[in-house]
């Protein structure tokens, strides 16, 4: 069974600050996925990152995937108070027919 | 969440009771996923289908049941529902750009 780390779990960071937050995953895989999912909301797609050395950018927000390290991260720059949310990746086995979701970054601007 | 229409939003059940949840997709696309979201975690897949007549179980499929006779809809049944599976209840499907699409969610009950 595919397992997807992420850390930390929980983030609580001054506006105008950087930061990253790390997925790690246990097999093998060239998909990658970042959400942002808001308290009571549906998941909003942020990322797909099809290939080893991915990188796309949107905003504030960068993802990157090392799929030789089984790595991906989400660079936050200068935060902003409408970033915090619930950040999740989530992998594809090599198959494509399963989609696994790390644990999730509660993230918190503060003013 | 274009595509991806679940029903009902939400819903209380007493403990034994069955239900369905509603899922149905416009994308016309083979692959589609139920999950489950507890508080303050991830998601969990339930169970996923690659197409018209077939299903499979992913990592919490007990208490539940899957059919897929069409493309578009994917229904998830709960057999006796139990409070443990008090949850919100997330369809997916896989559209264009191998990008994930996420119903609204459902929230259930059990009491």
């Amino acid at each position: 069974e595919l397992k997807v780390e992420q850390n930390p779990l929980f983030l609580s960071m001054q506006e105008g600050k950087n930061y990253t937050i790390y997925c790690n995953y246990s097999t093998t895989s060239d998909r990658l996925y970042w959400y942002r999912q808001d308290p009571g909301k549906s998941l909003e797609s942020l990322f797909v990152l099809l290939s080893n050395g991915a990188v796309k950018q949107e905003g504030r927000l960068m993802a990157s995937l090392d799929t030789k390290a089984r790595l991906s991260t989400l660079h936050i720059t200068a935060a902003v108070h409408d970033l915090s949310a619930t950040y999740f990746c989530a992998v594809d086995m090599k198959d494509g027919n399963q989609f696994y979701f790390g644990t999730g970054t509660s993230l918190t601007v503060i003013p | 969440n274009a595509g991806v229409t679940q029903t009902p939003k939400f819903r209380i059940l007493k403990i034994g009771q069955s239900m369905t949840l509603q899922c149905a997709q416009d994308m016309n696309h083979n692959y589609m996923y139920w999950y489950r979201q507890d508080p303050g975690m991830g998601l969990k897949l339930i169970y996923y289908s690659v197409g018209a007549g077939i299903t499979d179980k992913g990592e919490v499929p007990n208490g539940y049941n899957v059919s897929r006779s069409t493309t578009e809809d994917f229904p998830l049944r709960l057999e006796l529902a139990a409070p443990s599976q008090t949850s919100v209840y997330f369809c997916a499907c896989r559209g264009p750009g191998n990008t994930i699409y996420f119903g609204e969610g459902s929230w259930l009950t059990v009491v």
